[in-house]
């Protein structure tokens, strides 16, 4: 997990509320990726972004909101549009962006809707 | 598109004993492949990649991975098993024609149970 911290480690959220994850790195890593993991399911992609106010969309972005106003960080909002949002969020990031590059992971933040 | 398939959910093994986690790949184009590891409520560690050159990759603790185009596989292996590699593994593509966007695409992931 080094370099990469996420908070809170468990977030509950009342139905029709937005809540906002915390991705910090202090790698100085430009790509940074959020991904979703459910089980049975693998990793879904969410958001990315190569570099600082850029971001790109991933495959089940909807219901989901970014930001890179920073290098070093990049929080991820599940707004109440997201219908299913119980789940097990991973931040990542990696050198630069291109898939040939590793990535790095942070311990995640399980997040369950009451 | 790129997809993964790691066709086993579950492998279980002895301790000391060889074990194989198998996983297939389907991408347009030249693939870069990942290996990770979960353990309980943690992130992904990565143990290993194959981006160009000798088929054999070596990585951490001990694991290996072997590049087979002409099966479109990149299986991990490890000689001798332990108790403390019990965790879920995860294979993972990129690249392609068009460099996957970037993206890596995951499998859905093989738990590893090695037993005394």
């Amino acid at each position: 997990d080094g370099g990469i911290t996420q908070s809170p480690k468990y977030l509950f959220r009342k139905e029709g509320q937005n809540v906002t994850l915390s991705c910090e790195q202090n790698l100085n890593h430009d790509a940074m990726y959020w991904y979703r993991q459910d089980p049975g399911q693998g990793l879904r992609l969410i958001y990315y972004s190569q570099i600082v106010n850029d971001f790109q969309k991933g495959d089940i972005a909807e219901g989901y909101s970014v930001s890179r106003e920073k290098k070093e960080s990049f929080p991820l909002t599940v707004t109440s549009a997201q219908k299913n949002p119980t789940a097990f969020y991973l931040c990542a990031s990696s050198i630069r962006g291109g898939s040939y590059n590793e990535q790095f992971f942070g311990p995640g933040t399980r997040l369950t809707v009451l | 598109a790129q997809s993964v398939a790691q066709p086993e959910d579950q492998v279980n093994v002895a301790e000391g004993n060889p074990l194989t986690v198998k996983c297939t790949y389907s991408v347009s184009g030249n693939p870069y492949l990942f290996w990770y590891v979960q353990y309980p409520n943690r992130g992904l560690q990565f143990l290993l990649k194959y981006i160009t050159g000798d088929n054999l990759v070596k990585g951490s603790y001990g694991f290996e991975a072997e590049f087979n185009k002409s099966q479109t596989s990149f299986h991990l292996k490890k000689p001798s098993a332990l108790v403390s590699d019990s965790a879920l593994y995860f294979c993972a593509v990129g690249g392609g024609l068009t460099g996957g966007g970037n993206k890596l695409t995951f499998g859905t992931g093989t738990q590893l149970k090695v037993e005394l």
